[in-house]
């Protein structure tokens, strides 16, 4: 079946510009997550979506970033203003539910790169 | 969610066995071990995960100690594409939790043919 998809794959972009990345969860799972990577550097969490209810930003490192979720389908991220440092590989997941013995499934992730 | 420790790096020859060892010491009662990998370029990919007892499936095994403070994920045959870094998370119980994964720096896994 169809797993998680995101968009674009690579996206170069000058800093400060506006930027918004989309995220296709695998159909029918209520929780979503956001990821970033840095060179070099482990998968840091941004924010959670799970059903209904309001997400969890916690992990947004600024005000620049934020997310939703339309429809508890499609998420998109969206960076304000970018900065150099946004640089990254953006990842998305999904799962059938928030419980501790549910995986995780991950897109392949967008490579945001900021000239 | 509780800490993990893995090795840095493993090295491997195709077609073996291969033991990637994850030490968790401070895991409560209702922690899952979740193993992840990320081959390059990829996402991470779920592999496999436990409560108590051995668990196996199509992709690898995993073997958790009595006192649950260790586990070991086995791959039985090595091959060129199992190359990745592997992550072994634990997760908390349900309720209250982000349930976000919290992934440490893992076990780069090298494969020679």
């Amino acid at each position: 079946g169809a797993g998680v998809s995101q968009s674009p794959s690579n996206k170069v972009t000058e800093k400060g510009k506006d930027v918004e990345l989309r995220c296709d969860p695998i159909s029918g799972h209520t929780a979503l997550y956001w990821y970033r990577q840095s060179l070099g550097q482990g998968l840091e969490f941004l924010i959670y979506f799970q059903g209904n209810s309001a997400p969890d930003k916690s992990g947004l490192p600024s005000d620049r970033f934020s997310a939703e979720r339309t429809g508890g389908s499609v998420s998109t991220l969206t960076i304000q203003r970018t900065q150099q440092e946004d640089s990254a590989v953006y990842l998305c997941a999904s799962s059938s539910g928030q419980h501790s013995n549910q995986p995780q499934h991950f897109g392949d992730g967008t490579r945001l790169s900021i000239l | 969610d509780a800490k993990t420790t893995q090795p840095n790096s493993m090295e491997s020859n195709e077609e073996e066995p291969v033991h990637l060892p994850c030490n968790h010491s401070t895991i409560s009662g209702t922690d899952y071990i979740h193993w992840y990998r990320q081959l390059p370029s990829q996402g991470p990919e779920y592999v496999i995960h436990g409560l108590t007892s051995n668990v196996n499936n199509r992709m690898a095994s995993l073997a958790i100690a009595e006192d649950r403070k260790s586990s070991t994920l086995i791959l039985h045959r090595a091959t060129l594409r199992d190359a990745a870094v592997y992550y072994c998370i634990l997760r908390g119980s349900y309720g209250g939790s982000q349930g976000n994964l919290i992934f440490g720096k893992g076990t780069k896994l090298s494969v020679k043919p």
